[in-house]
């Protein structure tokens, strides 16, 4: 089982959509959750934290489920630029990556 | 601006030759990082330091070496490059080594190493 596991995608959404992603993690020891954006053949950036009692910014929100090690990522108002790699990212001792959750929106 | 710089951004080199690509950071960060990217995967740790301090991964293969010649530098040196060891390779830094925002890790732009 992987460390981190994530739904590949793609994910294809019109503009202004409302979009969910979900993330699960196996090491319940786990201490610290973040989602990070990787846009195509560039670096991944931090996108947010991700707190147990759930965190907004802007369009982004996100939770954490510590007794279901489960992670997740709501964007609303889609934006054309916000498609990317969503990268959900577990600290156990290091960073440990999930492979990304692709998102594309269109016109 | 403060940065993470990695040179070169593509490198093409045969199997079997040598190969350094370099990472330099403007953040006066003490841990630098390596990792490992493959098309669709997601980042995999090679090794970091803490300050002079090597942290190798357990499964990071012998063919990778690394050097932190100063706070500013770090370098990693691959071998004898297989065609297996084609992927991009990333550098990134970190105030400390914890796990909190606090701690951020900035990524340079990457490396793109391609083996003939």
């Amino acid at each position: 089982r992987k460390e981190v596991e994530q739904d590949p995608g793609p994910f294809n959404v019109p503009e202004g959509a409302t979009v969910a992603f979900n993330c699960t993690y196996s090491n319940s020891a786990s201490q610290s959750f973040f989602w990070y954006r990787q846009d195509c053949r560039k670096e991944p950036k931090l996108l947010m934290s991700v707190y147990s009692s759930g965190n907004e910014d802007g369009r982004f929100t996100a939770q954490l489920n510590r007794a279901s090690q489960y992670i997740s990522l709501l964007i609303r108002d889609s934006k054309l630029s916000d498609s990317a790699t969503y990268l959900c990212v577990v600290w156990g001792g290091k960073l440990i990556f999930g492979t990304g959750t692709r998102l594309q929106v269109f016109p | 601006d403060a940065m993470v710089i990695q040179n070169p951004r593509y490198q093409v080199t045969q199997f079997g030759k040598p190969v350094t690509l370099s990472c330099s950071q403007t953040l006066n960060h003490n841990v630098m990082y390596w990792y490992q990217q493959k098309s669709s995967q997601a980042p995999k740790l090679l090794f970091h330091y803490y300050d002079k301090d090597f942290n190798n991964e357990a499964d990071t293969p012998d063919n990778f070496q690394s050097r932190r010649p100063n706070t500013s530098f770090c370098f990693l040196d691959i071998r004898s490059p297989g065609l297996g060891d084609a992927a991009m390779y990333l550098c990134a830094t970190s105030r400390d080594d914890a796990g909190s925002s606090y701690n951020e890790q900035f990524f340079g732009p990457g490396t793109r190493l391609t083996v003939l």
